[in-house]
């Protein structure tokens, strides 16, 4: 079965201090790796994702992931943040070909103070 | 497109009580799924579904039950409300034929709260 983990509960930083949220997965074959976004009171939209081809993905406002598969990481960067950033993010993996096993880390909660 | 919508936003549910939360999806997508947030515990899948006609548990699926008579709908039933369920309801659609790696895309949720 396939596992994620989130080590990063709660991130406090101040605008245009530099971003990086760990991802970690657990699974013997080959994933698809996603971050996805909860802003205050909305619902999860997708952030970027990999599902194959360049290991740097770049996603929407700025936001960027590299998977090391030798780390089973999948961690999220963006070099200067915004207070507009705040929100819950979520690592999740699925399995190539399983869609419908996706499993989702625990969620960072990110706070940004202007 | 409306993507994917729930209905109701808020509920309140006595102990013992039973309600349905509707969920429908637009894009035709054949894949659908229900996932429950609690604080701290991330999105726990409870239910999902390949197609009409086929659902199949997930890692939470005591307490619940689903059906899927339509590419469109896939409401998620509780039957006998506890406390336990009080939580926040996502439903997500995905189609792997779209490519993409199976983004899901998911509906604003319903927050239900049983006292």
């Amino acid at each position: 079965a396939q596992s994620v983990s989130q080590h990063n509960h709660h991130v406090i930083l101040s605008e245009a201090a530099s971003l990086e949220l760990g991802c970690n997965y657990s699974y013997g074959g080959t994933v698809n790796l996603f971050w996805y976004v909860q802003y205050p009171g909305q619902h999860l939209q997708l952030l970027l994702k990999y599902f194959s081809g360049d290991p740097l993905v770049k996603g929407i406002k700025g936001f960027e992931a590299e998977f090391i598969k030798s780390k089973f990481s999948f961690n999220l960067r963006k070099p200067s943040v915004q207070w507009s950033d705040t929100a819950e993010y979520f690592c999740a993996v699925n399995a190539r070909g399983g869609y419908q096993k996706v499993t989702f880390g625990t969620g960072t909660k990110l706070q940004v103070i202007p | 497109n409306a993507g994917v919508t729930q209905t109701p936003k808020f509920r309140i549910l006595k102990i013992g009580q039973s309600m349905t939360l509707q969920c429908t999806q637009d894009m035709n997508h054949n894949y659908m799924y229900w996932y429950r947030q609690d604080p701290g515990m991330g999105l726990k899948l409870i239910y999902y579904s390949v197609g009409a006609g086929i659902t199949d548990k997930g890692e939470v699926p005591n307490g619940y039950n689903v059906s899927r008579s339509t590419t469109e709908d896939f409401p998620l039933r509780l039957e006998l409300a506890a406390p336990s369920q009080t939580s926040v309801y996502f439903c997500a659609s995905s189609d792997p034929r779209l490519g993409g790696g199976g983004t899901q895309y998911f509906g604003p949720g319903t927050r239900l709260l049983v006292l």
